[in-house]
């Protein structure tokens, strides 16, 4: 079964440091998103690319929070500087949309476990 | 804006118990996609199901079965026969394209715990 593939699958590091985790998307998915999962706001959407072009990053923190889709395999989610509130699970998914619409649904990875000291 | 609501926070039932996880939401497309997804103890998120809102067949796929119900605005999903590996925590998402892209509303999850 075709998956979506995240690195690494955990990371601590101190505050302050940089922290960049990856996601390869499904082939032949278009979309990628990244989300992020705490026990105080649950799963909520950071940002998410179509055809590798950003369609909505509203859900980061601008001023430490960057996502980038380098080419169509890989996409990007960096954090610098890093705080401990960062301390979370982050899951890419990707999915296939056209016209707007849902071709397929979105698959995710099995998440990055931050944890920033 | 859209929103899903999981009422049920923890559910606990015994070993070959039936149980109904429900699921609410709120939108204004006329458009938009249900999921659920199941989140066990290791952490992934694995995709259940999804239903088109012009689609409310109900429908089943061996123990598990999702009642669709735009009347009501519901999407609830029901496990028969349930097993200690059913336990984890059960997502409902909903993603409505006209108002607010692709992304995945998710309501709080129901966390199901399956006793032997």
């Amino acid at each position: 079964d075709a998956r979506v593939t995240q690195t690494p699958r955990h990371k601590v590091t101190e505050m302050g440091q940089e922290v960049t985790m990856r996601c390869q998307p499904i082939l032949g998915h278009n979309t990628v998103f990244w989300y992020r999962q705490t026990m105080m706001q649950g799963l909520e959407l950071l940002a998410y690319f179509r055809n590798r072009a950003p369609l909505d990053d509203s859900g980061m923190p601008k001023d430490r929070f960057s996502a980038e889709m380098p080419d169509a395999t890989l996409a990007t989610l960096k954090i610098q500087p890093s705080e401990p509130r960062d301390s979370a699970v982050y899951f890419c998914a990707s999915g296939l949309y056209v016209g707007g619409y849902s071709n397929q649904p979105q698959h995710f990875g099995d998440g990055t476990r931050l944890s920033i000291l | 804006a859209q929103k899903v609501t999981q009422a049920q926070t923890e559910i606990s039932v015994v070993e070959k118990e039936d149980v109904t996880l429900d699921c609410v939401y709120e939108t204004r497309d006329t458009t938009y996609y249900l999921f659920w997804y199941k989140q066990p103890p290791s952490g992934e998120l694995v995709f259940l199901i999804r239903r088109n809102s012009f689609d409310e067949q109900n429908e089943i796929s061996g123990r598990y079965s999702w009642n669709f119900q735009k009347s009501t605005s519901s999407f609830n999903f029901t496990i028969t026969a349930s097993q200690v590996v059913d336990s984890a925590v059960y997502f409902c998402a909903l993603s409505a394209t006209e108002t607010s892209g692709s992304r995945l509303t998710f309501g709080e999850g129901t966390q199901l715990t399956v006793n032997p």
